[in-house]
């Protein structure tokens, strides 16, 4: 059975401090680590990694993906109260009739305090 | 305007009851999913189709149940057989080839 774990699940931070959201996986036919962002509704979607080593980028958020220790970080720099949400990662299925399927950690709670 | 829609936003039924939750797109994705989400959780998946007319349980798909007759609709009915009914219901869509998936702005359903 596929198995994502986040860590923490929670954290209260003040702005500008940086974080770090970790995310370790087991996932059968492993194609890609995907993050989400969710306020309240729907999550939207911020990174899909796909090849180890390699950092993508986007204004203050940056993740990278490591495919020999199974696991993925999402840091924050200089955080703001509109990053307060619930970070979700997410593995992807390559196989057969799962392909494309997510299997989803338990989320990280973030606050960001003024 | 492209998207997903969920009706309604918030339903409300009593005990015993079977009830449907709507999910459109019109993205054109061939690939539809149904996940719940208890507060403090992650998602979890119920039931995803990647074809017109086909479909696959998820991780918890008990007392749940899905037809894709159409490309651009995945309705999924909530039955009585649902011991724990009450949740935050997510509707997603996945272009064939696309690793991500996009997501609709959900239905919250609450058992009386």
């Amino acid at each position: 059975e596929d198995k994502v774990v986040q860590s923490p699940l929670s954290l209260v931070v003040h702005e500008g401090d940086t974080v770090t959201l970790n995310c370790s996986y087991e996932v059968t036919n492993f194609r890609s680590l995907l993050w989400y962002k969710q306020e309240k509704k729907a999550p939207t979607f911020l990174f899909m990694l796909t090849s180890s080593g390699i950092e993508k980028k986007s204004g203050r958020l940056s993740s990278i993906l490591d495919k020999k220790e199974l696991f993925s970080i999402l840091n924050i720099t200089a955080t703001q109260t509109g990053d307060s949400a619930v970070y979700l990662c997410a593995g992807a299925n390559a196989g057969g009739t799962s392909y494309g399927k997510l299997t989803f950690g338990q989320g990280t709670i973030l606050t960001v305090h003024p | 305007d492209g998207g997903i829609t969920q009706s309604p936003k918030y339903l409300f039924r009593k005990e015993g009851q079977n009830v449907t939750l709507s999910c459109e797109q019109n993205l054109n994705h061939d690939a539809m999913y149904w996940y719940r989400q208890d507060p403090g959780q992650g998602l979890r998946l119920i039931y995803y189709s990647q074809i017109v007319n086909d479909f696959q349980k998820g991780d918890i798909a008990e007392g749940y149940s899905v037809s894709r007759e159409k490309k651009e609709s995945f309705p999924l009915t909530v039955t009585s057989a649902q011991k724990n009914p009450t949740a935050f219901y997510l509707c997603a869509s996945r272009p064939f080839v696309a690793g991500e998936q996009f997501f609709g702005p959900g239905t919250r359903l609450t058992v009386l």
